[in-house]
């Protein structure tokens, strides 16, 4: 069974400061996706990193995947109030049916 | 970009009653739509998982007689939450996959009182 772990759960972090935000997963997966949800509303995608080594940036936003470690992280830099939200990763794996599969989800808040 | 409209955006209902919940893929065909349930401060939890013409697969412990899917086409699938109950009350998500792109609705949230 495909499991996928976030940490920390819960962040909160002052202003232009920077974080990272991980998620490990159990087996093999070659897709990973990270999507923002604000309070009462529905996921918003962010990132689909496709392969080994995978970078990809959007404003203070970085996400990586490392296909090796089951391993992708979510590098928050210099962050604002505006990124306050709750994170989440998610996998697929074509054998189980091309199905996402979801992190517990982090929820950033980022005080003044 | 691929949208998904999901209807109602809230519902308050009687327990007792059925509601129904509509997810279109409004410029793509999607080979499988997904259903999800999310309580407040968790995760998304996949209710069952819809393609068009065939019966819906639900997950463990999903009610399939209470939770109805209906995927009649490759743009829409609806859910139906038969006899609504106050524990039904929860906020519920679609998603529509095509290829290994995902979609997902703006969201219903269910008012059982």
């Amino acid at each position: 069974e495909l499991k996928v772990e976030q940490n920390p759960l819960f962040l909160s972090m002052q202003e232009g400061k920077n974080y990272t935000i991980y998620c490990n997963y159990s087996t093999t997966s070659d897709r990973l996706y990270w999507y923002r949800q604000d309070p009462g509303k529905s996921l918003e995608s962010l990132f689909v990193l496709l392969s080994n080594g995978a970078v990809k940036q959007e404003g203070r936003l970085m996400a990586s995947l490392d296909t090796k470690a089951r391993l992708s992280t979510l590098h928050i830099t210099a962050a604002v109030h505006d990124l306050s939200a709750t994170y989440f990763c998610a996998v697929d794996k074509e054998t189980s049916g091309s199905r996402l599969t979801f992190g517990e989800g982090t929820q950033l808040t980022v005080n003044p | 970009g691929a949208v998904v409209s999901q209807h109602p955006s809230w519902v308050i209902c009687k327990s007792g009653t059925s509601v129904k919940i509509e997810c279109r893929s409004l410029d793509f065909q999607a080979t499988t739509m997904f259903w999800y349930r999310q309580f407040p401060k968790q995760s998304l939890m996949l209710m069952a998982t819809s393609n068009e013409g065939s019966k819906a697969t639900y997950e463990q412990g999903v009610e399939k007689d209470k939770f109805l899917i209906n995927h009649a086409s490759l743009t829409l699938s609806t859910l139906t939450v038969t006899s609504a109950h106050p524990e039904d009350s929860s906020f519920y998500i679609c998603s529509a996959r095509s290829g290994r792109v995902y979609t997902f609705g703006s969201g219903t949230r269910l008012t059982v009182v």
